[in-house]
């Protein structure tokens, strides 16, 4: 079966770094996102990873590696505005959207 | 660039009523939409996903005949929830895929909340 697993709930300091991970098993691999969901909006786009490697966008980079499966996201100098539900999804091979359950992410002052 | 909007964002209604949403793609054509729902702290559920001018294809589990999805142009879908039950009570939200942003990005509307009585 397809599959997505991400830690359910993560807390770190404001101002600090902290990695989310994300490990997958899909049939098929056409790409990984990363989104971010307040509570009670919908998800927004943070980064598409197809390639191998790190792509940074400002405080936010995401890391992929196929071969491994993993992928995770780097937030940085996090802010208060930053705790929210981090969602991992890959697209299979029928370009369909497995999403994980996502991370919530508490930032403590 | 890239916006969608849903309405109505919530809505309350009796049970065994019939309740529709409305999905639009504001600056871009959607060649595809899809049609989530969450429940609280969990993840989106796919429910079904549809093309324009074509018949929306549901996920296992998903009565097609209960929620009645339409994708009659490239800016609008509607998903109707008929003879909705409290157990429908969710947050349902849309998305959609075209040209616009990073190949296959689904840029999603904001979500309409069903509260079913």
């Amino acid at each position: 079966g397809q599959n997505i697993d991400q830690p359910t709930e993560m807390t770190a300091t404001e101002g600090a770094i902290v990695q989310i991970n994300c490990t997958y098993q899909t049939s098929g691999f056409n790409g990984l996102f990363w989104y971010q969901q307040h509570a009670g909006e919908a998800p927004t786009f943070l980064s598409y990873n197809v390639l191998d490697g790190l792509e940074e966008k400002g405080r936010f980079s995401s890391f992929l590696s196929r071969s491994k499966g993993y992928s995770y996201l780097l937030l940085k100098e996090l802010q208060m505005k930053d705790s929210a539900s981090y969602l991992c999804a890959v697209l299979d091979s029928n370009y369909q959207l497995i999403w994980g359950a996502g991370t919530k992410l508490i930032i403590k002052p | 660039g890239a916006v969608v909007s849903q309405h109505p964002s919530w809505v309350i209604c009796k049970s065994g009523t019939s309740v529709k949403i409305e999905c639009r793609s504001l600056d871009f054509q959607a060649t595809t939409m899809f049609w989530y729902r969450q429940f609280p702290k969990q993840s989106l559920m796919l429910m079904a996903t549809s093309n324009e001018g074509s018949k929306a294809t549901y996920e296992q589990g998903v009565e097609k005949d209960k929620f009645l999805i339409n994708h009659a142009s490239l800016t609008l879908s509607t998903l109707t929830v008929t003879s909705a039950h409290p157990e429908d009570s969710s947050f349902y939200i849309c998305s959609a895929k075209g040209l616009a942003g990073e190949a296959n990005e689904q840029f999603f509307g904001p979500g309409t909340r069903l509260t079913v009585l």
